[in-house]
């Protein structure tokens, strides 16, 4: 089975620096993906890490660690409306990329 | 704009109605999810069809029944539901195909049974 653990909100300021941490427990892992979801919307997706290391993608940047089960989603520059939640989900093997999620990181921007 | 679309993007029902709630995706995908997403709960993954075959039924009760007349059309079918099952329900689709192939999502049904 899987296990995605990440923290439940998070509150930062308009410009500063955020890490939003992931960590998971699974059997058969296929890749990592991180979706932003603004209250009442769809997830969007965002990211995408299979193996290890940095993938860098303008404001955003997202790091995996396999052998630690470990990710995060680096927010630089931060604006107002990256206030949303931030859902860490984990690919397992099989016919179709079956995603198991975590319950989001809330992550409100301050002025 | 996502290329995939929900209706309706609202729906109230009773315990006893029989509703169902529709998925077209236009991103020439062959593999399509149901979601439900109730508060501060993880999405949930319900149902997978790849190739229009049900590959995937995350042990659902059987008041919620899914079709999938083809690889753009995805359908769940509501009966006698209950008040626990109101939540956002979102649809989803991707390739079925090498790695790392990204679900898209569309904007989700939000349900409200009385």
């Amino acid at each position: 089975g899987q296990n995605i653990d990440q923290p439940t909100e998070m509150t930062a300021t308009e410009g500063a620096i955020v890490q939003i941490n992931c960590t998971y427990q699974t059997s058969g892992f296929n890749g990592l993906f991180w979706y932003q979801q603004h209250a009442g919307e769809a997830p969007t997706f965002l990211s995408y890490n299979v193996l290890d290391g940095l993938e860098e993608k303008g404001r955003f940047s997202s790091f995996l660690s396999r052998s630690k089960g470990y990710s995060y989603l680096l927010l630089k520059e931060l604006q107002m409306k990256d206030s949303a939640s931030y859902l860490c989900a984990v690919r397992s093997t099989g016919t179709a990329s079956k995603l198991t999620f975590g319950t989001g990181t809330r992550l409100q921007v301050t002025l | 704009e996502t290329g995939v679309t929900q209706t309706p993007r609202h729906l109230v029902m009773g315990m006893t109605n029989k509703k169902s709630l529709k998925c077209e995706q236009h991103l020439g995908h062959n593999a399509m999810y149901w979601y439900k997403q109730s508060a501060k709960k993880p999405l949930e993954l319900m149902f997978v069809y790849s190739l229009e075959e049900r590959v995937e039924n995350n042990s659902v009760p059987s008041r919620f029944s899914p079709e999938c007349p083809n690889s753009s059309h995805l359908f769940l079918h509501l009966h006698t539901l209950q008040p626990e099952d109101s939540a956002l329900y979102l649809c989803a689709s991707s390739h079925d195909r090498g790695l790392g192939e990204t679900q898209y999502f569309g904007p989700g049904t939000r349900l409200l049974v009385l």
